[in-house]
């Protein structure tokens, strides 16, 4: 299947500080990616669509300004937690989906980046 | 919203056992994918479900689609140490198809040798 890399896998930062987390399609071009959040022994909750070249779109509940998203290149996507605090903390995963492929195309999914903030 | 709720919560077996899980959903969707997750990790494919009444092996793994568009069940056949981790089904397109996928609360396994 095709490669999904996130970058970092581990970050710990300070209350107040920002954390990029970058997600890269390996070896094909992705115009959508996704971003998930999931917490411990939970199932995977969808916070924002990235597409390429255009805004995200945001899920209900999910605050815009806090976690901002950028997708400047059809290969690379990244979701900034701004101000991090403490219940910031969880495990954050990106997905992509081949360009060439249909609305119904699989997505694959990286290796996750566990967010630690004190 | 569209939901799906996946069962069994949790599944602690004997090595060498068939294992079955399955999801249901309210509503529709064109496309049935079952991931894999171990610890630390990002979901990974295992199989992928394009039509309504589809069959699909992969090994030891077997899933169907459901003909109503509303289920999928996932087999194990002979479980191994291996199987353990949590897996998940999730449900792309239908009425609302904007891509995204929706998932299921997630089975845990837990195989004893």
């Amino acid at each position: 299947g095709a490669v999904v890399s996130q970058h970092p896998s581990r970050v710990i930062c300070k209350s107040g500080t920002s954390v990029k987390i970058e997600c890269r399609s390996l070896d094909f071009q992705a115009t959508t990616m996704f971003w998930y959040r999931q917490f411990p022994k939970k199932s995977l909750m969808l916070m924002a669509t990235s597409n390429e070249g255009s805004k995200a779109t945001y899920e209900q509940g999910v605050e815009k300004d806090k976690f901002l998203i950028n997708h400047a290149s059809l290969t690379l996507s990244t979701l900034t937690v701004t101000s991090a605090h403490p219940e910031d903390s969880s495990f954050y995963i990106c997905s992509a989906r081949d360009a060439r492929g249909t609305m119904n195309t699989e997505a694959f999914f990286g290796q996750g980046t566990r967010l630690t903030v004190v | 919203g569209q939901q799906l709720n996946q069962s069994p919560q949790s599944m602690f077996i004997q090595e060498g056992e068939d294992v079955s899980m399955n999801c249901t959903s309210s509503s529709i969707f064109n496309t049935w994918l079952w991931y894999k997750q171990e610890p630390g990790e990002g979901p990974v494919l295992l199989i992928a479900l394009y039509k309504a009444g589809e069959l699909t092996s992969n090994g030891r793994l077997t899933a169907q689609f459901g003909i109503t568009r509303k289920d999928s069940f996932l087999n194990i056949s002979a479980s191994i140490p291996s199987d353990v981790g949590i897996y998940f089904c999730a449900g792309q397109g239908g009425s609302s198809n904007t891509g995204k996928l929706i998932f299921g609360q997630g089975t845990t396994l837990q195989v004893k040798p």
